[in-house]
């Protein structure tokens, strides 16, 4: 079947830490693959996405590079602000219909 | 309008009765989704529609849950003789289609049952 693993959180760093959340997924064809966002008291909003192998999605300082080897598609930031503080999710997107299946998402806490 | 709109933003209704959620999808959204957001599950799919018509149903819990779009626009998920367990934030999804178009959300409708 299809399914999203993400790492648990909460995740705490300080501001300009490295982030890197990690997300592995299971999926029969080619799924393209999504991370959202959700800020506190805010609705879900795509952060970046990747439609095929090798594919580097990139978004406010955000990247994630989806790895067919490795089924993976792991978000970094290179220096967090107090203002990424959220939880974020990784998705893959079912065709056809386009459905998303969602990791449990990673809450990030960044102090400064 | 501008965004995803979900009415009403929160819901608290007693064990037992039906509640109606409703969406209003971005203007010339043909695709539409329902989601739900709670603790023990995270975010799970509830059921897809294209135009008026919903070819993906998979993800309703239980006979309980039903949905329904009309005129391609607004589209309203009831939920028959609540129970605890459907407590959880019910989120509205659109796009311009099913292919790899962006989907927009709207904010939710917290729904606690009690």
């Amino acid at each position: 079947g299809n399914s999203v693993t993400q790492m648990e959180g909460p995740v705490t760093l300080s501001e300009e830490a490295f982030l890197t959340i990690n997300c592995t997924y299971t999926a029969t064809g080619y799924p393209s693959l999504f991370w959202y966002v959700q800020y506190p008291g805010e609705g879900l909003q795509l952060l970046l996405k990747a439609t095929k192998a090798d594919d580097k999605g990139s978004n406010k300082g955000f990247e994630a590079t989806y790895r067919k080897e490795t089924t993976s598609f792991h978000l970094e930031k290179g220096s967090v602000q107090v203002s990424d503080s959220a939880v974020y999710f990784c998705a893959l997107k079912i065709l056809p219909g386009g459905k998303l299946i969602f990791g449990q998402g990673t809450e990030l806490s960044v102090k400064p | 309008g501008a965004g995803v709109s979900q009415s009403p933003s929160n819901k608290v209704t007693e064990k037992g009765k039906d509640v109606e959620l409703r969406c209003d999808p971005i203007s010339g959204h043909t695709a539409l989704y329902w989601y739900r957001q709670s603790l023990g599950q995270g975010l799970e799919f509830l059921i897809y529609f294209q135009g008026n018509s919903a070819p993906d149903k998979s993800g309703l819990p239980s006979d309980r849950f039903s949905a329904e779009r009309t005129g391609g626009s607004v589209s309203t998920l009831t939920i028959q003789r609540t129970q605890q367990e459907d407590s959880a934030v019910y989120l509205c999804a659109s796009s311009l289609g099913p292919g790899n178009t962006e989907a927009f959300f709207g904010q939710g409708t917290r729904l606690t049952v009690v």
